[in-house]
Parts: structure tokens; sequence; C-alpha cells
């Protein structure tokens, strides 16, 4: 199965800031087949972006993603308070899809 | 939009079956419905998912445990998970699955402990 390691395990920011998530797979994703959540406490994740740069309906242009093969990147380029939360790689490219460990992004 | 709702017992006992209902707002048809879970031990875990059409596909290292169902008539989807051990203990999500994978609606999730 594919591993996925994300890094940093923390990020801590302010509001406004850029911030750059990194996921990065034990092996090539195919088709680039990679999506990235967002979940916050007591809630389900929510589907941010799917095939490595597709934002998901609704989502602020703030969040892009980009990446192929085995290295990945969800950046926000200027954060919002309701954007401190768990973020989490996921690929589909190959079964089991499998998900990372997770960022968590918080107040500096 | 989406509706999910998880439904089943919140305490299962060792060896027992972990039996949880998905209900949606919208009929099953043209989909995939998945189930996934969340343990602070393991992250979030693919457990398997359900096409409309009957084809099913199961995450290998739950070894053959689980079995995911559907009752289209009430638009809903359950997981069975036999010979439960403390180690299934976890939040347990349904989420619709677009294909390929991407879980687009997810429900509330569902806190599923395995203890005698």
């Amino acid at each position: 199965e594919i591993v996925l390691t994300q890094s940093p395990g923390t990020l801590s920011l302010s509001p406004g800031d850029r911030a750059s998530l990194s996921c990065r797979a034990s092996q090539s994703i195919s088709s680039d087949y990679l999506a990235w959540y967002q979940q916050k406490p007591g809630q389900a994740p929510r589907l941010l972006i799917s095939g490595a740069f597709n934002r998901a309906t609704g989502i602020p242009d703030r969040f892009s993603g980009s990446g192929s093969g085995t290295d990945f990147t969800l950046t926000i380029s200027r954060l919002e308070p309701e954007d401190f939360a768990m973020y989490y790689c996921q690929q589909y490219g190959s079964s089991p899809r499998t998900f990372g460990p997770g960022t968590k992004v918080d107040f500096k | 939009q989406v509706q999910l709702q998880e439904s089943g017992p919140g305490l299962v006992k060792p060896s027992g079956t972990l039996s949880l209902t998905c209900t949606v707002s919208t009929s099953l048809k043209n989909y995939y419905w998945s189930w996934i879970r969340q343990s602070p031990g393991k992250g979030l875990e693919w457990i398997g998912y359900l096409h409309s059409s009957g084809i099913t596909s199961y995450n290998p290292s739950l070894k053959s445990r689980a079995t995911i169902s559907e009752d289209t008539s009430k638009s809903q989807f359950s997981l069975d998970l036999s010979s439960a051990t403390a180690a299934d203990t976890a939040v347990y999500y349904c989420a619709r699955d677009r294909g390929l994978g991407i879980c687009d609606y997810w429900g509330q999730g569902i806190l599923v402990t395995v203890s005698a």
C-alpha cells in the first residue's frame, strides 16, 4: 500500500500568513489522484482539493494544490481565522486508499 | 446538499459484530458509498465502499471482517465488522464517494467503543 508522509506535523502561524503543507508518497501516485481534506475538532473531514489541484465546490481560491508523482503541496495563500485546523492528504490512485497522518495548522 | 447520518450502538463487546447504518438524504443510485474510521492510534483509515450496482471493495487490513450492504428502498447502507477488538474503537464516518475515492459528503461520525 502507498504510505503518505505529511510535514511538518504542526505549523504555527498567524492570520494573514502563507501556509505550505507537504505530502510525500512512498511511491508515485497514478494520475495524480491525490486529495486534501480539512478537519476541525468534532467535525468530519471536508474535501478541499482533488486530482492534486482541483478545488472542490465552494472552496475559496486561497487554497491551492500542486505537485505530481510523489510530492504534493497544499498552499493557503493568506490564512483566515477559520483555516486553523488539521489537514490530511489522501491518495486514491491505488487500493487501498490511504491517508496521511495530518498537519495541524495552529495559532502562533 | 447531500446529508448522511450514521446510527448504531456506541458500545460493542469484544468478539462481537460492530454494525452501523448510514441514512442518506438522496437516492443511492450512481454513486459509491464509503465507510471510513478515525482512531487516535491509526488516524484516518478507509474501510471500504459499495457501489449502487452492488460492487464492493474493502481494505485488506481488515482481513475480510468487513461487509458493506445497502437497502436502496430506505436510502441506507450498512457496515458490519465482525470479531471486533479494542483496536476497532474509533469514530466511524459514512461518506459519498464521487468515484475514484473522492469523498465529497460526510456524515458527522459516530464513536464506537469496543469494550466488555
